[in-house]
Parts: structure tokens; C-alpha cells; sequence
């Protein structure tokens, strides 16, 4: 299965401090999103890297992937209290460009604390 | 409407009773995509609508399970003698034709006593 694995499961850091998710999946992509859950409802996107890409950034946001790792990371700089929820990383399929279906992980549990 | 609208946002039924829920996608998105989420769990694929195509329909996990979506938009996902199991938080995604973002509803909690 494409299934991505994040890591940590449960991750918990004081406000101001920086975040770092980790991501790793099995076979070859053509992108790589990350997604933020807040209370076990609707995902919103956060941001997406292609394979060709080795570092985005969005505002507190930085992204890499390693595609000869097959690994990704998710970084949030100077978190706030409000940046606490889930962050999932997910791939495709990888087949050509075909848009399709999505492989989540379990997800990140990030507790930012006041 | 401005984002993926699902309904009814809670739906508590009795094991053996059948449900329907409802994702209304964000205008003009070609694909629409049904996950569902158990508690502490990440997504579970279970099927994928893309314009006129024969839908994906690998991710469900029984034949208790079927979706349709009808004149390209609204999709209804029918889950049919439910069971225990079956409790979990269904998510509803839209995609435009040309973009691999996927733009997600706020989910149907189906609870089964």
C-alpha cells in the first residue's frame, strides 16, 4: 500500500517554538500534500510539493521531500496555540498525471502550548 | 456555495437500519471523493467520482456500501444494514479537473447504537 507513515504520532512544544512533522511513503509519487484536521473534522490543505520540487515554503510553512528517501518533512516555524490540530501528509499514485485518489497516514497530533 | 457542504453533519441510527449522506461539491470540481475516518485513525479511501468516468469504487468495504452522483454534483454515499463498525466520521472531497488539491467538507459523524 501507498499508506504515508507520519512520525511522531503525538508531538507537544511551547508557543514560539518550531514544529517539525516527518513523512514516509512506499512507492513513487507525483506529489506530496500536507493537510491540517482540527477536531476530527474536515482537512484543509496546507500545501503541496511536486516530486521534481525538493523545498516549498508558505508562510510558516516549510516543506521537503526526498523522493531517494521517499520522505518528507513539514516544518512550522514560530508555532502559535492556534496551530494546534492533526497534520496528515498524503501521495498519489504516482501513475503519470493522473488525478485520483489519496494515500493518508494516521497523522501528527500537534499541541502547541500557550 | 463557497466550500464542500455535507449533510446532516450527525446522524445517530440503529445497527440493521440504512443511512444516506449527502456531499454537495464546490462548483465547477469534476471529482468527488468519499473518505471516512475512525476515531484516532487517518483516511480511508472509499471511492472516486471523476466527471462522466466509471467511478473507483476499490475502497469500499462491503457491498453494504454504494454511491452515486448524480448530473455531475451532488453525491449521495448509502450504507445499507449498518453495522457497529460502521461508526465513523465520512469526509467529502472536490477537485478541480486541472489541480491534485483536494478541498474537503466537514464531515457526516455517523453513530450506530
Amino acid at each position: 500500500s501507498q499508506q504515508g507513515e507520519e512520525d511522531p504520532q503525538a508531538l507537544s512544544i511551547q508557543e514560539g517554538e518550531n514544529a517539525t512533522m516527518n513523512c514516509s511513503y512506499k512507492t513513487s509519487i507525483n506529489n506530496l500534500q500536507w493537510y491540517r484536521q482540527n477536531s476530527g473534522r474536515g482537512l484543509v490543505h496546507l500545501i503541496l510539493i511536486r516530486s521534481n520540487e525538493r523545498e516549498k515554503h508558505s508562510g510558516r510553512l516549510r516543506v521537503t521531500l526526498d523522493t531517494s528517501k521517499k520522505s518528507s518533512s513539514l516544518l512550522i516555524t514560530a508555532s502559535r496555540a492556534a496551530d494546534t490540530a492533526s497534520y496528515f501528509c498524503a501521495t498519489d499514485e504516482g501513475r503519470g498525471s493522473t488525478l485520483g485518489r489519496l494515500y493518508f497516514g494516521r497523522g501528527t497530533q500537534l499541541t502547541v502550548w500557550p | 456555495g463557497a466550500g464542500v457542504s455535507q449533510s446532516p453533519s450527525n446522524k445517530v441510527t440503529e445497527k440493521g437500519k440504512d443511512v444516506e449522506l449527502r456531499c454537495d461539491p464546490i462548483s465547477g470540481h469534476t471529482a468527488l471523493y468519499w473518505y471516512r475516518q475512525s476515531l484516532g485513525q487517518g483516511l480511508e479511501f472509499l471511492i472516486y467520482f471523476q466527471g462522466n468516468s466509471a467511478p473507483d469504487k476499490s475502497g469500499l468495504p462491503s457491498d453494504r456500501f454504494s454511491a452515486e452522483r448524480t448530473g455531475g454534483s451532488v453525491s449521495t454515499l448509502t450504507i445499507q444494514r449498518t453495522q457497529q463498525e460502521d461508526s465513523a466520521v465520512y469526509l467529502c472531497a472536490s477537485s478541480s479537473p486541472t489541480a491534485y488539491e483536494q478541498y474537503f467538507g466537514p464531515g457526516t459523524r455517523l453513530t450506530v447504537t
